[in-house]
């Protein structure tokens, strides 16, 4: 079965910090995978997705995210937080035409 | 590109009262669409999808139903709402391999 972790609840970073958010996924063949935010009472906005191709994607807002197919990795990066990154971050893997999502993670970037 | 519609955006209903949540979608056609709830302010979960009028999948048996009266439209209902059935309600679209969701509806149910 298709699933998705995020094994950090809550990741805490200074303004100006590089910045990372984990994932990690388990799917019967190549994988989709997205990374999505969600400010406060909103709905989810897609960041960036790998389908195929250059391990190193770039998405929205200057976030990227790397595919490790050997460690089952989509791990969503920025080289420069800003406060208002601050948000709730969900990584995804589509599989046929439904999406699992991973639990998220709640970012905090300190001014 | 695809613009998702959901109403109300906030809604306070009594235990045992009906529900209606509508979400309409412009810009693509025969679209897949879906309904997630968001407890918490966390994980989501999918209740329905739907590949077509009047075609739903239900992910999760509970006290919700889902209806797909047009091609464009997305109606999420319940008969009886339950203390459990508060939450944050959205629905998305699928197009072009991403899904994209509307703003949601926050439910509270007293």
């Amino acid at each position: 079965a298709q699933s998705v972790a995020q094994p950090e609840d809550q990741v805490n970073v200074a303004e100006g910090n590089p910045l990372t958010v984990k994932c990690t996924y388990s799917v019967s063949g190549n994988p989709y995978l997205f990374w999505y935010v969600q400010y406060p009472n909103r709905g989810l906005q897609f960041l960036l997705k790998y389908i195929t191709g250059d391990n190193l994607v770039k998405g929205s807002y200057g976030f990227e995210a790397e595919f490790n197919k050997s460690q089952t990795s989509f791990h969503l990066k920025k080289p420069s937080a800003l406060v208002s990154d601050s948000a709730l971050y969900f990584c995804a893997v589509a599989y046929g035409q439904n999406f699992v999502f991973g639990p998220g993670t709640r970012l905090s970037v300190l001014p | 590109s695809q613009t998702i519609h959901q109403w109300p955006a906030t809604l306070v209903q009594p235990v045992g009262s009906p529900l209606s949540l509508e979400c309409t979608v412009e810009g693509t056609s025969n679209p897949n669409l879906y309904w997630y709830r968001q407890a918490a302010g966390r994980g989501l979960q999918l209740l329905f999808y739907s590949v077509g009028i009047g075609q739903i999948s239900s992910e999760v048996p509970q006290n919700l139903s889902a209806s797909r009266p047009q091609d464009r439209q997305f109606i999420l209902s319940s008969k009886k709402l339950l203390l459990s059935d508060s939450g944050f309600y959205l629905c998305a679209v699928l197009a072009k391999n991403i899904q994209y969701f509307g703003a949601g509806t926050r439910l509270s149910v007293l």
